[in-house]
């Protein structure tokens, strides 16, 4: 039972490239989000799902791209890396969006942008 | 303002004994649930405990209990019996059910700036 995966676990970019971090769930989960992570700021929202071909900005969604064309997948792309997203990234789910259902998280990537 | 306020960066405890982790927060949807994660060394993060708005009595999961004062809109974390297994990072998280522009329930979980536990031996 994989539950959530997110690819890489490691990466190293170089200011002004891009890439796409994956995230892949396996619980038929409608709810998927993307949290950066930094020190003394907690978890940040950046991009959130309700569903397939539903997508909404986070707290933090500025130099990032999301799309959701199937249940499973919510992609993060980062479309010119900048020494700011330096972090660790956070891909979780829910079965729905009721406040009483919890997140499943993957297991984070650790982006480094020099 | 900050919605989930995490007021102590670290604290320590003594093996075996009980340590309060502090969360108070900020919503004024009527429902809404409290959830606490622990994020040991190694990074993952784990769900410990939930508390629904409307619940009467106190969560409680194991050595885990929530000390949740609705008025004072607290929502605390109790660990009896600490283990040195429980250093780790803690964080305090809210889900509101909300609606964005649209009218779609987005349900958004935010979490506080975490407290770092340190069981000593």
């Amino acid at each position: 039972n994989a539950g959530v995966t997110q690819t890489p676990k490691f990466q190293v970019l170089k200011t002004g490239q891009s890439m796409t971090l994956q995230c892949a769930q396996d619980m038929n989960h409608e709810y998927m989000s993307w949290y950066r992570q930094d020190p003394g700021m907690g978890l940040r929202l950046i991009h959130y799902s309700v569903g397939a071909g539903i997508t909404d900005q986070g707290e933090v969604p500025n130099g990032y791209n999301v799309s959701r064309s199937t249940t499973e997948d919510f992609p993060l792309r980062l479309l010119s890396a900048a020494p700011s997203q330096t972090s660790v990234y956070f891909c979780a789910s829910s079965p729905g969006t009721g406040v009483f259902e919890k997140l499943f998280f993957g297991s984070g990537t650790q982006l480094s942008v020099l | 303002a900050q919605k989930i306020t995490q007021t102590q960066p670290g604290m320590f405890v003594q093996e075996k004994e009980a340590v309060t982790l502090d969360c108070t927060y900020d919503t004024s949807d009527p429902s809404y649930g409290l959830f606490w994660y622990k994020q040991p060394s190694s990074g993952e993060m784990i769900f410990l405990i939930y508390q629904g708005s409307y619940d009467q009595q106190n969560a409680t999961e194991g050595r885990y209990s929530l000390n949740f004062q609705k008025a004072r809109k607290s929502a605390n974390l109790v660990i009896s019996a600490s283990q040195l297994g429980d250093s780790a990072m803690y964080f305090c998280a809210m889900r509101e059910a909300g609606a964005n522009a649209g009218g779609t329930s987005y349900g958004k979980l935010t979490f506080g700036q975490g407290t770092i536990l340190t069981v000593h031996p």
